[in-house]
């Protein structure tokens, strides 16, 4: 139980475009999901916080303007990374959490998907 | 502000040497420390969580523990299949987590 899903698993987009990326809880509902970015050899660096039904809150230095994030239901959120630059290249993880889950605070992680903006 | 830190930063062992891995945290209500194990490409994948001080946890070759100010990760006999990089994290409150730089561990056969 309590899986994750990313799609897709990676892309490749030209600088100036928007890429999308979801974020699934299949057999659980999540009420709260996280997304993180990670840099080759480095951890991971949370970027937002969202809540089903309302706004994300994002980390300090984190733009909400070029990181859109929505999450309109219990089992999906969406990062939207828009007009890209090579700057932006990195692995993009996101985690969900419940209160149906053994421990109320478990965190789950997708598998991530790798962005590369040429 | 929440601090999590890691070491040694990478680690290689021969088969079956055993050792253990530091993760010191400073943190004000700490509501869990966390160990995951990550795969080159993939996301995190959870092993422990201990709650309070003098907590242990295991699993197969490996054993968490927890102080005051520290955890370790104790890997026993490992084999090559435990190459991968074990990353720490705190949690504070309902907080998303706060995670360490990582260990990258490596098992030669």
């Amino acid at each position: 139980g309590a899986v994750v899903s990313q799609h897709p698993s990676w892309v490749i987009c030209k600088s100036g475009t928007s890429v999308k990326i979801e974020c699934r809880s299949l057999d659980f509902q999540a009420t709260t999901m996280f997304w993180y970015r990670q840099f080759p050899k480095q951890s991971l660096m949370l970027m937002a916080t969202s809540n089903e039904g309302s706004k994300a809150t994002y980390e300090q230095g984190v733009e909400k303007d070029k990181f859109l994030i929505n999450h309109a239901s219990l089992t999906l959120s969406t990062l939207t990374v828009t007009s890209a630059h090579p700057e932006d290249s990195s692995f993009y993880i996101c985690s969900a959490t419940s209160p149906t889950t053994g421990d109320s605070y478990e965190q789950y992680f997708g598998p991530g998907t790798r962005l590369t903006v040429t | 502000e929440d601090q999590v830190t890691q070491s040694p930063e990478a680690l290689r062992l021969q088969e079956g040497e055993s050792s253990s891995l530091n993760c010191s945290y400073t943190v004000s209500g700490l509501r869990g420390l966390f160990w995951y194990r990550q795969d080159p490409g993939k996301g995190p994948e959870f092993l422990f969580t201990l709650y309070s001080a003098g907590e242990e946890k295991e699993k197969e070759r490996l054993k968490a523990t927890l102080t005051k100010k520290e955890s370790f990760l104790h890997i026993t006999a490992p084999k090559p299949e435990d190459s991968a990089t074990y990353l720490c994290a705190v949690r504070r409150g309902r907080r998303a987590l706060t995670f360490g730089s990582g260990t990258r561990l490596q098992v030669q056969p």
